[in-house]
């Protein structure tokens, strides 16, 4: 069964902590996705890469970077965790952009105190 | 801008009714309409997706139904059952180039014994 893991389910950082999260999928997608979901308002991309070393802003990318140095693992990086990052993270990965085949993660809910 | 609007946000039924979500969308190049279901914990995970050269697509209880004149598309769950209490998110996208999905904002469905 192909999967999409994220290295935490839970995460509490304090706030101006640089905090990374992780995933890795094995499916040997060319795309992947970093989403944040909040209540009320759904999914907002915040960055994604569509092959090795690229990567490309989303809707939100402000206060977030990224880096993909391997083609199975997409790592998110908060710069300076601030309060309002407190959210549920989402990763996903698909073979083709626009066949809507997304396999996401679990996610990881970050609490940023 | 949200590109792709869903209603309502949440939705409670009673087991056996019928569960009915609604999308609308501006963009015509759209071509590909997939429903994502998530439980408490997972991801979203895909239920099923529709292609606007079919009104209707059905798989076991669930149905979504296209309007491609009004631009609209729904998800309907009949005889809704405790185990479809989920999140529900609709998605849009051109199928042709390297697009992303643009998802709706969500519905959390409660299915009431």
């Amino acid at each position: 069964d192909v999967k999409v893991t994220q290295s935490s389910r839970y995460l509490v950082k304090r706030t101006g902590e640089k905090v990374f999260l992780e995933c890795v999928q094995d499916m040997d997608h060319e795309n992947m996705f970093w989403y944040r979901q909040d209540p009320g308002l759904g999914l907002r991309l915040i960055y994604f890469s569509y092959d090795v070393k690229m990567k490309e802003k989303g809707d939100i990318p402000e206060g977030y970077s990224v880096s993909r140095e391997k083609k199975e693992r997409f790592s998110l990086i908060l710069e300076s965790a601030s309060t309002n990052q407190t959210s549920m993270y989402l990763c996903a990965s698909c073979r083709d952009r626009g066949r809507g085949g997304y396999t996401f993660g679990s996610g990881t809910r970050l609490t940023v105190v | 801008q949200q590109q792709v609007k869903q209603s309502p946000q949440s939705l409670i039924v009673q087991k056996g009714g019928i569960s009915i979500i609604n999308c609308a969308y501006e963009n015509t190049a759209f071509d590909y309409f997939p429903w994502y279901q998530q439980f408490p914990g997972k991801g979203p995970a895909l239920l099923i997706a529709i292609r606007p050269d079919v009104s209707e697509k059905k798989e076991g209880r669930f149905t979504i139904s296209f309007n491609k004149s009004a631009k609209q598309f729904s998800l309907h769950i009949m005889d809704s059952q405790p185990g479809d209490s989920a999140t529900y998110f609709c998605a849009a996208t051109p199928l042709t180039g390297a697009n992303n999905l643009f998802f709706g904002t969500g519905t959390r469905l409660t299915v009431i014994p």
